[in-house]
């Protein structure tokens, strides 16, 4: 009864292409994040989106778009992918009460490859 | 914004020692702090989390302090086991004035191996 789950788990392509990354949770939570983890183990946020609305956006490129179809679902689409893209992406969802941060739950997390 | 520091960087100890991981934060308005921890190939789980109006939790051989004059707060893991093995994070937030806008800024991370 997986809570947050990603697809893929791995994606290799090379430079240039354009992908996604799909999240889904189960939880009924209303806020949702992508992250993205460097080589180095580093967790940054990207993007968190409330209720389909995209709330914060950490200064990322505009080649990443990400989409919130519903308050269950958080997509991201990566145009004219670069080698310094390769990282592992994790989607997370927290319940929100405004001005209250909650526990985030993580997704397993999809391993991007640039080649 | 904030800043998050975490010390140290890999932490070796023997099973059944204590281990403990430090992290400073530098936005004082900061008053939610979570510990995670990353099993290799998963993703992120709560393992504590404490609030700026308390100074200390436990959860079984897991206690997390916090000095907000000081900023900083530790993570206490005491009795190791094998299974503890795993990359830790601190973070930090504040509140924020919309839903959706609570930002957790995550430390460096701490690689702790525990040595049967």
């Amino acid at each position: 009864d997986t809570a947050v789950s990603q697809t893929p788990k791995y994606l290799v392509t090379q430079m240039g292409n354009d992908k996604s990354i799909k999240c889904e949770q189960n939880l009924g939570h209303d806020t949702m994040y992508w992250y993205k983890q460097d080589s180095k183990k580093f967790l940054k946020i990207m993007f968190s989106y409330n209720n389909k609305e995209l709330i914060i956006n950490e200064t990322v490129p505009n080649r990443f778009s990400p989409k919130s179809p519903d308050k269950a679902h958080l997509n991201l689409h990566i145009n004219s992918l670069e080698l310094g893209d390769s990282a592992v992406y994790f989607c997370a969802s927290s319940p929100q009460l405004a001005g209250v941060s909650y526990e985030q739950y993580f997704g397993p997390g999809t391993r991007l490859t640039v080649t | 914004g904030e800043n998050v520091e975490q010390h140290p960087s890999t932490l070796s100890v023997q099973e059944g020692d204590s281990a403990v991981i430090k992290c400073t934060y530098s936005d004082s308005a900061s008053n939610y702090f979570p510990w995670y921890k990353q099993e290799l190939g998963k993703g992120p789980q709560l393992i504590i989390d404490i609030r700026s109006n308390v100074g200390e939790k436990k959860d079984q051989r897991i206690a997390v302090t916090l000095n907000k004059t000081a900023k900083h707060f530790s993570l206490h893991i005491t009795e190791t086991q094998p299974e503890d093995s795993a990359v830790y994070f601190c973070a930090a937030s504040r509140g924020g004035s919309n839903f959706g806008n609570e930002k957790l800024t995550f430390g460096t991370g701490t690689r702790l191996t525990i040595i049967p």
